[in-house]
């Protein structure tokens, strides 16, 4: 099974700045099935980012996605106050199933 | 519009069994599958496993092989998971999505909380 890894597990940052997120997978995964999700509070995740770097429909261009094989970055170029939340990364795997990273919290420093 | 509701929390003993269902609208049915996942408290996601709408298939998490059965009623449009032998670690929000072409999981459920407790 794919492990996948996040770093950092926290970002503290302000408001107008370049957030980097981390995806790692404990072995090359499709660019094809790699997604970012955001999750808020009480809320279910939201799709951003799917194929490693097609915006989901509605999604602010400032979030964007990269990578391929085994690491994977999620960008938000600048901080708006509504994307402090947790960001997952997602992948489907040859054996049919999906695993998800921990998780990045953003939050404001 | 697309929209997946769920149905309402449940309370469960330890060892008994929960289904929660999953009414799809807006967009057909059978041309998607629905993933389960779910979120323990403070926790991350889980993947649990996903179903084909269009002929049943399905794919359990390897943790839940035996526990969990999904299952899809197309003259509703529901989508069910049923979780056997609860603990109280499976307490947690559960939540469907449809999954989508290149298995994107575009639209979710509000999710339901599922508490385990004697």
């Amino acid at each position: 099974e794919i492990v996948l890894t996040q770093s950092p597990g926290t970002l503290s940052l302000s408001p107008g700045e370049r957030a980097t997120l981390s995806c790692r997978a404990s072995q090359s995964v499709s660019s094809s099935y790699l997604a970012w999700y955001q999750q808020k509070p009480g809320q279910a995740p939201r799709l951003l980012i799917y194929g490693a770097s097609s915006r989901a429909t509605g999604i602010p261009d400032r979030f964007s996605g990269s990578g391929s094989g085994t690491d994977f970055t999620l960008t938000i170029s600048r901080l708006e106050p509504e994307d402090f939340a947790v960001y997952y990364c997602q992948q489907y795997g040859s054996s049919g199933g999906f695993t998800f990273g921990p998780g990045t919290k953003v939050d404001i420093k | 519009q697309v929209q997946l509701v769920q149905s309402g929390a449940e309370v469960k003993k330890p060892g008994a069994s929960v289904k929660v269902s999953c009414k799809a609208s807006g967009y057909t049915f059978t041309s998607y599958g629905i993933s389960w996942v779910r979120q323990a408290p403070g926790q991350g996601l889980e993947w649990m496993g996903w179903i084909s709408a269009y002929n049943g298939n399905t794919n359990y998490a390897q943790k839940l092989q035996g526990r969990v059965t999904m299952t899809t009623d197309t003259s509703t449009s529901t989508a069910y998971m049923e979780l056997r032998s609860l603990r109280s670690d499976d307490t947690a929000v559960y939540y469907c999505a449809r999954v989508g072409q290149q298995l994107v999981w575009g639209y979710w459920g509000q999710g339901t909380l599922v508490t385990v407790s004697s």
